[in-house]
């Protein structure tokens, strides 16, 4: 296991249609999180697993959007009808319970056009 | 809600200077964390600094967590362009199990 995975890398999608990210933690880690990245700005917290439980949603998290991680393994992040304000970097991480800090993937950019 | 800032937003340094980026806060954070990002990647940490007035070194780079556990700084000597991105703070959300980032500092090293 080589580190968290995200797919896509990158996507380009037109206003008003879904996407989805999956994103691949280390396997060993059993709490999973999703942050979203606009240029400038650090990471801010979208939403945040352990195991299979959903237990954390930012307020930044609109109805549009849903985070899904069955079995407790790999997790997806969907957006419905995006908006032009959705473009960002969205990064997933993932870490141990008890552990310092976040091993992150690569992100997935999005661009809404 | 808990808050990181940090300075400078930008450096654009020649290669061999020595510089210090600040990340402060107003609330305590039990730990901070700091990272690395390179354009079009993740964030990769570098280190987590957890008791007051703790001082820890990683090859060239010193970092120091302030005796209030409010701030933090790094020191990076003799800088090289491989020192080039985006060093972020972070510490734990009081309210919840995730990290609060601050905004970031853009290091620019020109050879």
């Amino acid at each position: 296991d080589t580190g968290v995975s995200q797919d896509p890398r990158h996507k380009i999608t037109k206003r008003g249609q879904n996407v989805t990210f999956r994103c691949d933690p280390i396997s060993e880690h059993n709490r999973l999180y999703w942050y979203r990245q606009t240029l400038g700005q650090g990471p801010e917290f979208l939403t945040y697993f352990q195991n299979e439980a959903q237990l954390e949603k930012s307020r930044l998290l609109s109805d549009r959007f849903s985070a899904e991680r069955p079995k407790g393994s790999f997790s997806t992040l969907e957006i419905q009808r995006t908006e032009q304000g959705d473009s960002a970097m969205y990064l997933c991480a993932s870490s141990s319970q008890g552990a310092g800090g976040y091993t992150f993937g690569s992100g997935t950019r999005l661009t809404v056009v | 809600t808990q808050l990181l800032e940090q300075s400078p937003q930008f450096l654009s340094i020649q290669e061999g200077e020595n510089l210090t980026v600040y990340c402060n806060s107003s609330s305590v954070f039990s730990s901070l964390q700091w990272y690395r990002q390179e354009p079009g990647e993740g964030p990769v940490l570098l280190v987590t600094v957890v008791t007051g007035g703790e001082v820890k070194k990683l090859k060239r780079l010193t970092f120091q967590f302030g005796d209030a556990r409010k701030d933090s700084s790094l020191h990076i000597t003799a800088a090289q362009p491989g020192d080039t991105g985006l060093y972020l703070c972070a510490g734990p959300n009081n309210y919840g199990q995730n990290f609060v980032f601050g905004p970031g500092t853009r290091l620019s090293v020109l050879p």
